[in-house]
């Protein structure tokens, strides 16, 4: 079965290390994106890609890169992490409106709960 | 731009119903709506498209105003397994016909006995 991955399901780092978090999908999907998930904010766009080698910033993209080089990976890097990235991410993917019905439908992997010391 | 949902949280006993809503301050072409269950990911429940019809899902249904940018989350007869936090999304048409979706903050919902 089609499904989303992301790896590691959980990781602490310290402040000012390099963190990269992986997202993998067999569904494939054209578009892929990249939420943080914080109380009180919803789930926010960080960045999404909607093709191979086509990346573009969400609303909260400060401090984060992303690159897409095959249509089933998308990985997310903190370049320096700091304390305010402490959150929960969800990777997600989804199909092109001109794809299998339904269109647009955003499918979540599992997330991964980042700590940053 | 977030949409805004409201209420921000609702308790109900098994059986009631609820409403929950979300606006947008841009036109809309389509309105998603997903549910998440604690510590785990948001799942989807129903896409509306612009020009649509109203849609369903056994007692969730949904509307979409296109004129207001509006569209409603219908409960009725709340049953426990409805609780968790519901998350409407909102994409805005995109020449070429690609999407992103931002959601909004989530509707806390809790179904007692």
């Amino acid at each position: 079965d089609a499904e989303i991955t992301q790896s590691p399901r959980h990781k602490i780092t310290e402040t000012g290390r390099q963190v990269t978090l992986a997202c993998h999908q067999t569904w494939n999907h054209n578009n892929m994106f990249w939420y943080r998930q914080d109380l009180g904010h919803g789930l926010r766009l960080i960045h999404y890609s909607y093709g191979v080698q086509d990346t573009n910033k969400g609303e909260v993209s400060d401090g984060y890169s992303v690159s897409r080089s095959n249509t089933e990976d998308l990985p997310l890097t903190l370049e320096s992490a700091a304390s305010s990235q402490t959150s929960v991410y969800f990777c997600a993917s989804s199909n092109d409106p001109k794809g299998l019905a339904p269109p647009g439908v955003v499918i979540f992997g599992p997330g991964t709960r980042l700590t940053v010391l | 731009q977030q949409p805004v949902q409201s209420p921000q949280a609702v308790i109900l006993r098994e059986g009631e119903d609820a409403v929950i809503n979300c606006s947008s301050s841009k036109a809309l072409y389509s309105v998603h709506w997903y549910r998440q269950k604690h510590g785990e990911a948001p799942v989807f429940l129903m896409i509306l498209l612009k020009g649509g019809e109203q849609k369903g899902h056994e007692k969730i249904s949904a509307s979409f105003n296109e004129k207001k940018q509006q569209s409603s989350l219908y409960l009725t007869a709340s049953q426990l397994s409805y609780s968790g936090t519901y998350f409407c999304g909102t994409e805005i048409g995109v020449a070429g016909g690609y999407q992103k979706v931002t959601f909004g903050i989530g509707t806390k919902l809790q179904v007692i006995p």
